[in-house]
């Protein structure tokens, strides 16, 4: 069974410091998606990367994947305090190819000052 | 901008007692899902839906649970005889049709809070 990890699970840092945010899955998949949740909320989409390689981009947070590897990575460049939240990595889980997403058990994430 | 809705946003309910929780998909989505979040864990995948089917459920996902879409905009989960250990956030979620079916991002609604005593 398809089991996704993420590691670290408790991140707290500095504004303007950079870190990064791994996710390790355990079968052949090649989608991987990577969700927001601020506390009491919904999960936000951010990426979605559907390829070997595949590097995406938005503000201070740059994702990828690297399908051989079986594992993304989510890197967080000069944080700032807005980024604070919980991110889960979710594996499309193979091969039915449903929509069942396996979920990370999260990171989250606390910026200071 | 479209987005998933979800009611009640929160529900409580003894245990025994059977609850729907409803769903209103973004409007030219196909796919449909249930998840719930136990609070402080993981999200967990409980089923997926198309054209009035399910295509896959979870182990969680017993014969206490159904899922409906009673008519074009409603999506709707019931659990008929709830336990102590179904409460959680209920998320429902939606995509629309990608090049390979389900591969685009699912939406997720607000959550409904089932709390069962």
């Amino acid at each position: 069974e398809l089991k996704v990890e993420q590691n670290p699970l408790f991140l707290s840092m500095q504004e303007g410091k950079n870190y990064t945010i791994y996710c390790n899955y355990s079968t052949t998949s090649d989608r991987l998606y990577w969700y927001r949740q601020d506390p009491g909320k919904s999960l936000e989409s951010l990426f979605v990367l559907l390829s070997n390689g595949a590097v995406k981009q938005e503000g201070r947070l740059m994702a990828s994947l690297d399908t051989k590897a079986r594992l993304s990575t989510l890197h967080i460049t000069a944080a700032v305090h807005d980024l604070s939240a919980t991110y889960f990595c979710a594996v499309d889980s193979p091969p039915s190819n449903t929509g069942k997403l396996i979920f990370g058990q999260g990171t989250t994430l606390q910026v200071k000052p | 901008e479209p987005e998933v809705t979800q009611t009640p946003s929160h529900q409580v309910t003894q245990m025994g007692q059977e609850v729907i929780l409803r769903c209103v998909p973004i409007s030219n989505h196909l796919y449909f899902y249930w998840y719930r979040q136990i609070l402080g864990q993981k999200v967990e995948f409980l089923v997926s839906f198309y054209n009035n089917e399910i295509s896959e459920k979870s182990e969680i996902f017993d014969d206490q649970f159904s899922v409906e879409r009673p008519d074009g905009s409603n999506f709707t989960l019931k659990i008929r005889s709830t336990k102590l250990e179904d409460s959680a956030m209920y998320f429902c979620a939606s995509s629309a049709p990608g090049q390979w079916f389900f591969t685009d991002t699912q939406y997720f609604g607000p959550g409904t809070r089932l709390t069962v005593l």
